[in-house]
């Protein structure tokens, strides 16, 4: 059964500084896709960046870049020169090729920034 | 539209109440998804619609809970006889539908609804 760990529930980090989000995953499928989304306070889900499992380079997408480890099943996403607006909630997500009808979450990190 | 509409945004009702929320998916998007996401916690699956296939159903609670696409477009999940455990943000997602893992989900800005 495929399965998105988010061991760290909260994280405080100092403005401009870089800050790494973990995400482990679990399938038995060759082929999946992983994406990080962020939701802030207002609610809304904002898709930030995906990685494909035959993908061979690792996603980026401006400050945002995911640290893929096809070996160890982690996607960690890595946010670069962090600003006080990415405070948020991140949620990592997974759909496997097998059932395209669902992508199951992570319960997600807390990120706040600190001035 | 430019992305994922819902309404109401909030609703309040009592407890036993039936409840309609709407979304209206990024024109285009064969694939409609509803989750529900409760307080600090991430995000439950409750549907799947694609195109004129039968919807997935799996994650749907219990039979109080029921959806519909009409025209493959617009989506209604109607909850029955409403509980105050069915108090949650209630998100509407749409993709493309390629059913390949590279298909991205766009999501709402979700419906609140608080039952008393």
């Amino acid at each position: 059964a495929q399965k998105i760990t988010q061991t760290q529930p909260g994280m405080f980090v100092q403005e401009k500084e870089a800050v790494t989000l973990d995400c482990t995953y679990d399938t038995s499928d060759p082929s999946y896709g992983l994406f990080w989304y962020k939701q802030p306070s207002s609610g809304e889900m904002i898709f930030l960046i995906y990685q494909g499992s035959y993908d061979q380079q690792n996603a980026t997408e401006g400050r945002y870049s995911l640290n893929f480890q096809k070996a160890r099943k982690s996607a960690n996403l890595v946010i670069s020169a962090s600003q006080l607006g990415d405070s948020a909630m991140y949620f990592c997500a997974m759909r496997e090729y097998s059932s395209a009808s669902k992508i199951i979450f992570g319960s997600g990190t807390r990120l706040s920034i600190r001035p | 539209g430019a992305g994922v509409s819902q309404s109401p945004s909030n609703k309040v009702t009592e407890k036993g109440k039936d409840v309609e929320l709407r979304c209206d998916p990024i024109s285009g998007h064969t694939a409609l998804y509803w989750y529900r996401q409760s307080l600090g916690q991430g995000l439950e699956f409750l549907i799947y619609f694609q195109g004129n296939s039968a919807p997935d159903k799996s994650g749907l609670p219990s039979d109080r809970f029921s959806a519909e696409r009409t025209g493959g477009s617009v989506s209604t999940l109607t909850i029955q006889r409403t509980q105050q455990e069915d108090s949650a943000v209630y998100l509407c997602a749409s993709s493309l539908g390629t059913l390949a893992p590279t298909d991205t989900q766009y999501f709402g800005p979700g419906t609140r609804l608080t039952v008393l």
